[in-house]
């Protein structure tokens, strides 16, 4: 029972470098969601996709980018790390998104990002 | 604006009752949800609300007023594993029935 899987779990990054955050899910969902977490902050969505070869923007999409050539996986890219970067970020997958549809999202563990 | 409004933080003693509001201010609504995080994993999916009214699911409630754009979160008997924060997330109209996300209350329970 995977659910939802995001690797690394970890990372430390330098200013300017580049890493992709990787998560994969086994529930044939079609909606995918990348999320940032902040002390003291609300959930902020970052890009999101409603199937295989489509993604778009969420609130906070600057200085990221995803790709979703399979219903599974849906990397995250963040290229040139900034110090704003740092923060948790959460790969999440949903069977509908439908207006008044109850379809929960389930979660990764999470990846803890570090930019110094 | 969007707005979601939750205390930061509460505390209660095991096997007592606690009552966690939120309130929110979205352009139109499509639902509510409720989600359990302890502390360094992932959120957990509790409960769903779009009509007014009491969703009871075991030790844990969840109530919605449209009207007055107001939900809480009911949690009896508490346990000491139910310590987390409960996040309250609402799906309005804009942006594709995305979630508008409050930042959490952080429940303590004491012994």
């Amino acid at each position: 029972n995977a659910g939802v899987t995001q690797t690394p779990k970890f990372r430390i990054l330098k200013i300017g470098q580049s890493m992709t955050l990787q998560c994969t899910q086994d529930m044939n969902h079609n909606y995918m969601y990348w999320y940032r977490q902040d002390p003291g902050m609300g959930l902020k969505l970052i890009y999101y996709s409603v199937g295989a070869g489509i993604t778009d923007k969420g609130e906070v999409p600057n200085g990221y980018n995803v790709s979703r050539s399979t219903t599974e996986d849906f990397p995250l890219r963040l290229e040139l790390a900034a110090p704003s970067q740092t923060s948790v970020y959460f790969c999440a997958s949903s069977y509908s998104r439908s207006p008044g549809s109850g379809t929960e999202a389930f979660f990764g563990q999470g990846t803890r990002l570090t930019v110094v | 604006g969007q707005n979601i409004d939750q205390p930061t933080e509460m505390t209660a003693t095991e096997g007592a009752i606690v009552q966690i509001n939120c309130t929110y201010q979205t352009s139109g609504f499509n639902g509510l949800f409720w989600y359990q995080q302890h502390a360094g994993e992932a959120p957990t999916f509790l409960s769903y609300n779009v009509l007014d009214g009491l969703e009871e699911k075991g030790r844990f409630s969840s109530f919605l007023s449209r009207s007055k754009g107001y939900s809480y979160l009911l949690l009896k008997e508490l346990q000491m594993k139910d310590s987390a924060s409960y996040l309250c997330a609402v799906r309005g109209l804009d942006s594709n029935y995305q979630l508008i996300w409050g930042a959490g209350t952080k429940l303590i329970i004491k012994p």
